[in-house]
């Protein structure tokens, strides 16, 4: 069935520092993509999202890179901040029709 | 627009009871997702309505059920509850049509089972 994969399950990186996590999906379907955040005690929160018709998106410090030969998707934080220290999902979608799928989630902790 | 709402915010039952949790979507959002999250699990996928009718199912037991309203409204049952389903229950909601499949959850349910 469909799944997807997340890398690494937790992340510690200097403030100022970069940040990368991984997905892999394995349905060749899937056309959307959405990453969310959830901070501690709070709801997951849509930060970025890109669809299969597109390689990359951006977002002020944060973008997305989409490589549907491999059915890869990676998230990238740029000059990492205190409040970015959260849980980061992944997800995959055929389409509005279709269940959202979820990777396990990265803890990401932004040390000083 | 108000967003996705859901009550209880928090429930204490025991082994072998029923609990019933509802969630108020976006307005105009005619889809409502489930989820259960716990530590080591992350967001498992229950189900999802659209138009009252389940549309996407995940792999979870016949005790847990669900069902949406005419307004959008939806409610999920687990009977006979057990000690592992000690969890968060978040649901989401989204247009559901057209390509629009931006989801937006709600606070969640903080289910204890004693």
């Amino acid at each position: 069935g469909e799944n997807v994969e997340q890398h690494p399950s937790t992340l510690s990186v200097q403030e100022g520092d970069s940040a990368v996590i991984k997905c892999t999906y394995s349905d060749s379907a899937s056309n959307y993509f959405p990453w969310y955040k959830q901070e501690l005690g709070k709801r997951p929160q849509l930060i970025i999202d890109i669809r299969s018709n597109v390689g990359e998106k951006k977002d002020q410090r944060i973008a997305v890179t989409l490589n549907k030969t491999a059915k890869h998707f990676s998230l990238h934080i740029t000059e990492t901040q205190p409040e970015d220290s959260a849980v980061y999902f992944c997800a995959a979608s055929k389409g509005s029709a279709s269940k959202i799928i979820f990777g396990s989630g990265t803890r990401l902790s932004i040390r000083p | 627009k108000a967003g996705v709402t859901q009550t209880p915010r928090y429930l204490i039952k025991t082994r072998g009871q029923q609990v019933t949790l509802s969630c108020s979507p976006i307005s105009g959002h005619r889809s409502v997702s489930w989820y259960q999250q716990t530590p080591g699990q992350g967001l498992q996928f229950l189900f999802e309505y659209f138009s009252e009718t389940q549309r996407n199912k995940g792999n979870f037991p016949g005790r847990f059920s669900g069902r949406q309203f005419s307004n959008s409204r939806s409610e999920m049952n687990v009977s006979t509850l057990e000690l592992g389903d000690s969890a968060l229950y978040l649901c989401a909601s989204m247009v559901g049509t057209g390509g629009k499949n931006e989801q937006f959850f709600g606070p969640g349910t903080r289910l204890t089972v004693l």
